[in-house]
């Protein structure tokens, strides 16, 4: 059991829906993580919040829109996206304050952009 | 520059085989820290064995190890005795520590591990 789940894990939508990932940890952890894992390509890192605030936002675009409510659930809202979009979302968490553990991650969101 | 380099995009390994999967990084900071995770066809990442940069000794994780050799910065996975269930992908992952909150893990692009009855 992996202790960060998300929801859904298979998604297909189109270029006009809005839809929304949701990501939950129940590990006591402060930081949380959206990741992309497209076919080919490492791991690219989206969004890092810390104590339910981003601090950090790598050039993703707007149509990418993070929310953290608290320090147990991670949303990624979605709209208007592109077929390029399409990968799997992961979604992970850690402790925070720079301390060099390992992050747990979720079983990922399947997205299909048509 | 790539900050963590995996040269071997897919392996086959005999099972009861040890096999080491090949990782080299990139930093500057003194402080850092570096993992593994496996990635079966589920898609879930799992967290496998950390190598701090201080450490004086190489991690250990039951069948896994870590072969770290910091004046060449590479980081490389040792699996014991194969099964057919290592058979998944695997990254190398970093972080730097040096910046307060810095929480980023950057990744290679992996390398199939395919274990072979």
């Amino acid at each position: 059991e992996t202790g960060v789940t998300q929801t859904p894990r298979h998604l297909v939508m189109g270029m006009t829906n809005k839809k929304s990932l949701k990501c939950e940890q129940h590990l006591g952890h402060n930081a949380m993580y959206w990741y992309k894992q497209s076919a080919k390509k490492p791991l690219e890192l989206m969004f890092v919040y810390s104590l339910e605030e981003r601090v950090e936002n790598n050039s993703v675009p707007s149509r990418f829109s993070p929310e953290c409510p608290n320090s147990s659930h991670l949303f990624l809202h979605l709209h208007t996206l592109q077929p390029e979009d399409s990968a799997l979302y992961l979604c992970a968490s850690s402790q925070d304050r720079g301390g060099l553990k390992e992050a747990f991650f979720g079983q990922g969101t399947r997205l299909t952009v048509v | 520059a790539q900050k963590i380099t995996q040269t071997q995009p897919g392996m086959f390994v005999q099972e009861k085989e040890a096999v080491t999967l090949d990782c080299t990084y990139d930093t500057s900071d003194p402080s850092y820290g570096l993992f593994w995770y496996k990635q079966p066809s589920s898609g879930e990442m799992i967290f496998l064995i950390y190598q701090g940069s201080y450490d004086q000794q190489n991690a250990t994780e039951g069948r896994y190890s870590l072969n770290f050799q910091k004046a060449r910065k590479s980081a490389n996975l040792v699996i014991s005795a194969s099964q057919l269930g290592d058979s998944a992908m695997y990254f190398c992952a970093m972080r730097e520590g040096s910046n307060f909150g810095n929480e980023k893990l950057t990744f290679g692009t992996g390398t199939r591990l395919t274990i072979i009855p």
